[in-house]
């Protein structure tokens, strides 16, 4: 099975700066997808940015950008002009294109955003 | 609609109750997910249907009985539950692998707190 790192238990950041959460994986696979899922104190889990494996091109979505680096097997998340509604647990996840349907996630990073 | 919809929100069961969960989607979407999740923690994997077929079960005891009627609704049956189930249960749901262009995301429901006295 794959595994998924997140390093960083806990972050924090000040309002209006930028934060970058770390995600490694392993896999003996070439291509797959990965994600990043924010799940605030609310609790609904909502998909904030995906990556296909087979692009070079990172993925970016307004404020949230990655940094794929697929030899390194590293997939970070930078959050640019962080608002209190970024506080949240992020979820780095991984999917497999193939057979099955499972999702492999990390064990999350606590991102606090201070006013 | 983008969404998946879970009933109840909040249960509270004694060990010797018999409940079910309800998950609904309508997204056209073949695989179905159960996940277990405790506060600040991963969504642990307990069952995912592919086709309305169970095609996986993450050695789960079997007081959790999964039910997928038709392609739209997931069911998690509960009977004599234990108070460390005591949880935050999701259901998700993604397109199937199988089923043509992979690498959609999963979505999630907002989940059902369980409390087991």
């Amino acid at each position: 099975a794959q595994t998924v790192t997140q390093s960083q238990p806990e972050m924090s950041v000040q309002e209006a700066e930028t934060v970058t959460l770390s995600c490694t994986y392993d896999t003996s696979e070439s291509d797959y997808y990965l994600f990043w899922y924010k799940q605030p104190p609310s609790r609904q889990m909502i998909l904030v940015i995906r990556q296909e494996a087979y692009k070079q091109q990172n993925a970016t979505e307004n404020r949230f950008s990655v940094n794929f680096q697929k030899a390194a097997k590293s997939f970070s998340l930078k959050i640019s002009d962080s608002q209190l509604g970024d506080a949240a647990m992020y979820f780095c996840a991984y999917r497999s294109t193939g057979a099955g349907n499972q999702f492999y996630f990390g064990t999350g990073t606590s991102l606090t955003v201070i006013p | 609609d983008t969404e998946v919809t879970q009933t109840p929100k909040h249960l509270v069961m004694g060990m010797t109750n018999k409940k079910s969960l309800k998950c609904e989607q309508h997204m056209g979407h073949r695989a179905m997910y159960w996940y277990k999740q405790k506060a600040k923690k991963p969504p642990e994997l307990m069952f995912v249907y592919s086709y309305e077929k169970l095609s996986i079960n993450e050695s789960v005891p079997s007081r959790f009985s999964p039910e997928c009627p038709n392609s739209s609704l997931l069911n998690l049956h509960l009977h004599a539950l234990q108070p460390e189930d005591s949880a935050l249960y999701l259901c998700a749901s993604s397109q199937s692998i199988a089923g043509g262009p992979p690498g959609n995301e999963q979505f999630f429901g907002p989940g059902t707190r369980l409390t087991v006295l």
